[in-house]
């Protein structure tokens, strides 16, 4: 079946223009994960979204960073005011939640953002 | 919350040598540990987990060990080829969280 995507593949922006980044999970699950890749690095959590519940924010570096979930599906990360320390690969994960909290995680391809 | 050393940050063998690559955690109420390949320029996939109450898992070339009272997982790849060059990342996800804990990554380069 189709696997988590995500859009634009890249996205080149100047400094100060906002963003948005667009993840469409695997169908039927019901937990979506975003996640900041710096070149080099390790998976930076951002946010969680589990079905209707409040998302957990507690990633997000700062107020310029949201992210929303309409109908359970689709989900949106918005960057504000973009800064150069903001380049990176942004990756969403979907998984479907099973019982016990060991549910594994589905990556997207990413969307590598470049702010010049 | 929950902290995930890993080590080494780079690891180089040749072709059918094994590889290692060692994790530690903080939270000893975690009960899940998965590992993901991410080759360059693509998407981590899963390639092994292991839960709290096993503590190895083998498939094929590739296992996991689990040491819960050192609070550490490995991952062992033996017979290594050159298409297993990539970063590998581990995890850990305590007990009643849905948010995984990454380690910072392995680059494993496999010399043919």
């Amino acid at each position: 079946g189709a696997g988590v995507s995500q859009s634009p593949s890249n996205k080149v922006t100047e400094k100060g223009k906002d963003v948005e980044l667009r993840c469409d999970p695997i169908s039927g699950h019901t937990a979506l994960y975003w996640y900041r890749q710096s070149l080099g690095q390790g998976l930076e959590f951002l946010i969680y979204f589990q079905g209707n519940s409040a998302p957990d924010k507690s990633g997000l570096p700062s107020d310029r960073f949201s992210a929303e979930r309409t109908g359970g599906s689709v989900s949106t990360l918005t960057i504000q005011r973009t800064q150069q320390e903001d380049s990176a690969v942004y990756l969403c994960a979907s998984s479907p939640r099973t019982s016990g909290g060991t549910d594994t995680q589905y990556f997207g391809p990413g969307t590598r953002l470049t702010v010049l | 919350g929950e902290n995930v050393e890993q080590h080494p940050s780079t690891l180089s063998v040749q072709e059918g040598d094994s590889a290692v690559i060692k994790c530690t955690y903080s939270d000893s109420a975690s009960n899940y540990f998965p590992w993901y390949k991410q080759e360059l320029g693509k998407r981590p996939q899963l390639i092994i987990d292991i839960r709290s109450n096993v503590g190895e898992k083998k498939d094929q070339r590739i296992a996991v060990t689990l040491n819960k009272t050192a609070k550490h997982f490995s991952l062992h790849i033996t017979e290594t080829q050159p298409e297993d060059s990539a970063v590998y990342f581990c995890a850990a996800k305590g007990g009643g969280s849905y948010i995984p804990t990454f380690g910072r990554g392995t680059s494993l380069i496999v010399h043919p």
